[in-house]
């Protein structure tokens, strides 16, 4: 069975920063791309960034091009998301999901900006 | 960008009732079309891929359709475990989109 755990959330200033991590079990996680998606308070899902399986490929929302960047270390079957510059519209509970067609789901981290 | 344009934002229906919503998206994107369930304060679930194809596990009562530009999720009797939020995404190509979400409430 899939699992995805995220964690690394929590409040933050504007302006600051935070790595959240997406730790996987039950598939083989260095053969799948990974994604991250978030939802801020009362409103839909946006997609934020997206990494291939072997890591050499990386895509972004335009919202947050410049600012997060998507990582993994497939030797610990863990994704991760820098995210520097943040603003009050970052704002959201952030998931980590598996396949570029989100098949799975982890259960969501909350992030807080705000002064 | 890729826009996706879901309708209705939201309906109200009954036990029973057959309801479908639909997904436009501005630019065509083949099948790459997917369809996730959230209940309040839960992870997306998703339902179908690629446009038409059942996730396992998700009742038969579910059903998509559509390529190119317009996509359908229809729910061919609604049972009061199907009263949740909808949303549709595209991943044809980067950034992804979704649809702004179909609140689905009882009547």
């Amino acid at each position: 069975e899939v699992q995805l755990l995220e964690s690394g959330g929590g409040l933050v200033q504007p302006g600051g920063s935070l790595r959240l991590s997406c730790a996987a079990s039950g598939f083989t996680f260095s053969s799948q791309a990974m994604s991250w998606v978030r939802q801020p308070p009362g409103k839909g899902l946006e997609w934020v960034s997206g990494i291939s399986d072997g890591g050499d490929g990386a895509y972004y929302a335009d919202t947050v091009k410049g600012r997060f960047t998507i990582s993994r270390d497939n030797s610990k079957n863990t994704l991760f998301l820098q995210m520097n510059s943040l603003r009050p519209d970052d704002t959201a509970v952030y998931y980590c999901a598996n396949r570029w067609w989100l098949e799975a789901w982890g259960q969501g981290t909350l992030v807080t900006v705000s002064s | 960008d890729i826009q996706m344009t879901q309708s209705p934002s939201a309906m109200s229906a009954s036990v029973g009732d057959r309801v479908t919503i639909t997904c436009r998206a501005s630019q065509g994107i083949s099948n790459n079309l997917a369809w996730f369930q959230q209940k309040p304060g839960k992870a997306p679930k998703r339902l179908i891929y690629a446009a038409a194809t059942l996730q396992s596990g998700v009742p038969s009562r579910f059903s998509g359709g559509g390529s190119g530009t317009e996509f359908f999720l229809t729910i061919s009797s609604l049972q009061p475990e199907d009263f949740a939020t909808y949303y549709c995404l595209q991943h044809n190509g980067s950034p992804y989109t979704f649809g702004q979400g179909t609140k689905l409430e009882i009547k």
